[in-house]
């Protein structure tokens, strides 16, 4: 099936950091989404993107989807102790509307 | 509050049990999703239905079946559990199009000795 490249695979930084993390693939994708899994728990969605270009923001998390329609990246600022988790991409390609094509996941840790 | 209800958070099973893993969504959702997660390989489609009675296998569907004889109950079947099926296992409920993204379960971690 079709790939989403998602990097890195894991990441320790401080606490009071930004983060970046991004997600690629080879094909077009018309929506982005990106969650977040609390260890032990499901994943919960934190931001949907819909159009190229669109820039959103929830808090402290930034989403952009990008201009070629084939990547999307994930900002953090300003890190905690909750941050951490794993963080998935997801998109829809214009061939399959009904089921999302998932990324790898972003393992973060943020230290005190 | 919308919800995804996964019926254990843990479960320990032998190797040749048959294993029932129950999920209930209580969005009214038609699409619903079973997944496997497993350290570095991310989630792994096993099954999924976009309507009642209806099934469709995933990327990794042997040793498995599923059932949904309701609209709001998925139920993933391990027909004789082995040791390599032990992982967290994921629901997962959505409108027709995936375009509002899916609504998770807890998910379960079971284990098999």
């Amino acid at each position: 099936g079709q790939q989403l490249n998602q990097s890195p695979q894991s990441m320790f930084i401080q606490e009071g950091e930004d983060v970046s993390m991004n997600c690629t693939s080879s094909s077009i994708f018309n929506t982005w989404l990106w969650y977040k899994q609390d260890p032990g728990e499901g994943p919960v969605l934190l931001i949907a993107l819909y159009k190229a270009g669109e820039l959103t923001s929830n808090g402290r998390l930034t989403a952009q989807f990008g201009i070629t329609r084939k990547d999307s990246f994930l900002n953090i600022s300003a890190s905690i102790p909750s941050d951490v988790g794993i963080y998935f991409c997801a998109g829809i390609s214009s061939g399959s509307a009904r089921q999302l094509t998932f990324g790898s996941g972003t393992q973060l840790t943020v230290l005190p | 509050d919308v919800k995804v209800t996964q019926s254990s958070r843990y479960l320990v099973k032998r190797t040749g049990e048959k294993v029932f893993l129950e999920c209930v969504q209580d969005m009214d959702h038609e699409n619903m999703f079973w997944y496997r997660q497993d350290p570095g390989l991310g989630l792994r489609l096993i099954y999924f239905s976009y309507d009642v009675k209806m099934k469709e296998k995933g990327d990794i569907p042997e040793g498995y079946s599923v059932s949904r004889e309701k609209k709001e109950r998925f139920s993933l079947i391990l027909e004789s559990a082995s040791t390599n099926q032990t992982s967290m296992y994921l629901c997962a409920s959505s409108l027709p199009t995936g375009h509002y993204g899916y609504t998770f379960g807890s998910g379960t971690r079971l284990t098999v000795v």
